[in-house]
């Protein structure tokens, strides 16, 4: 599985847009990338996808580098309950891997009042 | 929909004594996983099914961890005999199309 690289940790200050790096310089042209944010205590939950197009949806946008060697997922204003580990993950769609991620260490969002 | 519905929250336990951690898939999902997640460790993928059948195994630690799934709304996490090194939050999520992911609320375990 290719392999995804992010900051540990960053912070943000509350209502402000969080742009949040993710590299992943051996994406193959059949990987997606995913986003998937963990709230204290609870377990994992989806964000975004997306294959080569920037995509948005009610929870965040995700911009995606046009040699897809890099992306980027923005909160476009950030609460206090977007406090989180966000994970960037690649996924091959491929008939034998329905859904299967492989989690990294993610980055430690942190937002002030 | 009620989500992925995982049983049970808590569990605390003996070193030696087997421990079973139950799944409810979300109804119409066909593919299954088992994750398991420590400080140490992360999130680690330790098993899923596809249309009931086990396709990757291969993040099983040992012997001692099996896992079935005898049908389409329930899979079953085993454990036997538990050692401590086995504390950790184990999550059970289920997907439709491979799209995406929906996670339990997970189990805690406590190996003492």
């Amino acid at each position: 599985d290719a392999k995804t690289t992010q900051p540990n940790s960053m912070e943000s200050n509350e209502e402000e847009p969080v742009h949040l790096p993710c590299n992943h310089s051996t994406i193959s042209g059949t990987d997606y990338i995913h986003w998937y944010r963990q709230l204290p205590s609870q377990g994992p939950e989806y964000v975004i996808h997306g294959l080569t197009s920037n995509v948005n949806n009610r929870m965040a946008s995700l911009a995606i580098a046009e040699d897809r060697k890099s992306s980027t997922l923005i909160l476009h204003r950030a609460t206090l309950r977007d406090a989180a580990v966000y994970y960037c993950i690649l996924s091959f769609r491929g008939s034998s891997n329905t859904g299967k991620l492989i989690f990294g260490q993610g980055t430690t969002l942190q937002v002030k009042p | 929909d009620a989500g992925v519905i995982q049983s049970p929250r808590h569990e605390v336990t003996e070193m030696g004594q087997e421990v079973t951690l139950r799944c409810k898939p979300i109804s119409g999902h066909n593919s299954l996983f088992w994750y398991r997640q420590t400080m140490m460790r992360g999130l680690e993928l330790l098993i899923y099914f596809n249309n009931n059948v086990p396709i990757d195994d291969s993040g099983m630690p040992e012997d001692r961890f099996s896992a079935k799934m005898p049908n389409a709304s329930f899979s079953t996490l085993k454990i036997q005999p538990s050692e401590p090194r086995d504390s950790a939050v184990y999550f059970c999520a289920s997907t439709g199309w491979g799209e995406k992911l929906f996670f339990g609320s997970g189990t805690q375990l406590s190996v003492l």
